[in-house]
């Protein structure tokens, strides 16, 4: 597609549930962000990858998140045994890295609001 | 680890009054310094990057922004602004991975 595609857009679930978020970024771009937005507050970096290297996962708030990335496209961002606070919205979002010295624009996806009740 | 910081959560200004927003940034080298505006109910735009060379970057929407290494700060600026301009600011760094500041919210006064 066009631009980053996030599914679903809206999800709504019980705490103690898992759930799955995915991103499609845009074709060719090797790097990906997950960040996450609660409500009133900043973008919080959750995990990046970057081509074939090992993801960095500094950002995670606790081991009941992970994310996997896929043939270096599409990425799920998992999260187990969900809780109220993870209540936010999930934004996913790409760009071209030209080589180690920095990052291009990032494009950003219309992001996932999940709700844990 | 680079980092990134802006000291006001909230500003309000009046249309057609000049506008700042700063954004002080923690990196060992010359970083890769960004503006974003996410507008209610929008997605994050790109309004103007730092790379390299002159320290003063034009964006879109008629935003600039100067990088003061000395500082270590790109405060970003708008001559006169329009009740449009009404957002959430994010300045961000980025070298090996992108890392965001907390955000800025705009409010513009009639």
């Amino acid at each position: 597609g066009a631009g980053v595609s996030q599914s679903p857009s809206n999800k709504v679930t019980e705490k103690g549930k898992d759930v799955e978020l995915r991103c499609d970024p845009i074709s060719g771009h090797t790097a990906l962000y997950w960040y996450r937005q609660s409500l009133g507050q900043g973008l919080e970096f959750l995990i990046y990858f970057q081509g074939n290297s090992a993801p960095d996962k500094s950002g995670l708030p606790s081991d009941r998140f992970s994310a996997e990335r896929t043939g270096g496209s599409v990425s799920t961002l998992t999260i187990q045994r969900t809780q109220q606070e993870d209540s936010a919205v999930y934004l996913c979002a790409s760009s071209v890295t030209r080589d180690r010295e920095g990052d291009e624009k990032l494009f950003f996806g219309s992001g996932t609001q999940l709700s844990v009740l | 680890a680079q980092s990134v910081t802006q000291p006001d959560i909230h500003i309000t200004v009046s249309e057609g009054a000049s506008l700042e927003l700063r954004c002080n940034y923690s990196y060992g080298a010359t970083p890769y310094l960004f503006w974003y505006v996410q507008s209610p109910g929008q997605g994050l735009q790109l309004l103007l990057k730092y790379f390299s060379g002159d320290t003063l970057v034009q964006g879109i929407k008629g935003f600039e922004a100067e990088f003061k290494r000395s500082q270590s700060s790109f405060n970003l600026r708008k001559p006169s602004v329009h009740w449009s301009d009404a957002a959430e600011y994010f300045c961000a760094v980025g070298v090996g991975g992108m890392r965001f500041g907390a955000g800025t919210r705009l409010t513009v006064k009639p």
